[in-house]
């Protein structure tokens, strides 16, 4: 399948601080890019959409000023978790939807971010 | 509200054939089945999806019923490595619609 890659993989800071994630589509265009966040022991929540060149589109409850995002090109979508608290600590997952050489449109994602904010 | 209903979790016997049931009563003719998994710690695994035909490829087998009311993926040969929740989701292929999680099927796998 399509390879899609985070970076970093795990990021420890204190409070306060902005962390930024990358999420990139290694082996194909990705006109679509999802971010969600997984707590401990609960399945994956979806916190945002973004479409290349556009505005993200934030699910209910999920503060655009706090975690702003970037879709600044086909392969490359970035989270920036601003002013981070303990209560933003958590696995963070990036996925990417995109034509295919073979023709398919699926969405594939990321190995996962662990923030863990002190 | 999900789309979809799974058993929390399953046992398997490892060498053993994993059947994982999902029901998806109020499936849209135009809304695929589609499976990904999430082994601890790691971002999910597409693994197959189908529409109303039955699907094969090198990891699993998906089997949905004439009605589409309900699927169930297959695993042949399950090994410890296949240890994961299994999600089962429905959604429209191609189109600009979002995966929505449940909270899926923990398998675990013994040796």
């Amino acid at each position: 399948g399509a390879v899609v890659s985070q970076h970093p993989s795990r990021v420890i800071c204190k409070s306060g601080t902005s962390v930024k994630i990358e999420c990139r589509s290694l082996d194909f265009q990705a006109t679509t890019m999802f971010w969600y966040r997984q707590f401990p022991k609960q399945s994956l929540m979806l916190m945002a959409t973004s479409n290349e060149g556009s505005k993200a589109t934030y699910e209910q409850g999920v503060e655009k000023d706090k975690f702003l995002i970037n879709h600044a090109s086909l392969t490359l979508s970035t989270l920036t978790v601003t002013s981070a608290h303990p209560e933003d600590s958590s696995f963070y997952i990036c996925s990417a939807r995109g034509q295919l050489a073979g023709g398919g449109d699926e969405q594939f994602f990321g190995p996962g971010t662990r923030l863990t904010v002190l | 509200d999900a789309k979809t209903t799974q058993p929390t979790s399953m046992d398997c016997a490892e060498g053993r054939a994993a059947n994982l049931p999902c029901n998806h009563s109020t499936i849209s003719g135009n809304e695929y089945v589609y499976w990904y998994r999430q082994i601890h710690s790691q971002g999910p695994q597409y693994i197959i999806h189908g529409l109303k035909n039955n699907e094969t490829n090198e990891m699993a087998s998906l089997i949905i019923t004439e009605d589409r009311k309900s699927s169930t993926l297959i695993l042949p040969h399950a090994t410890l490595r296949d240890t994961a929740v299994y999600y089962c989701i429905v959604r429209v292929a191609g189109g600009s619609e979002k995966l929505v999680f449940g909270k899926g099927t923990k398998l675990t796998v013994n040796p």
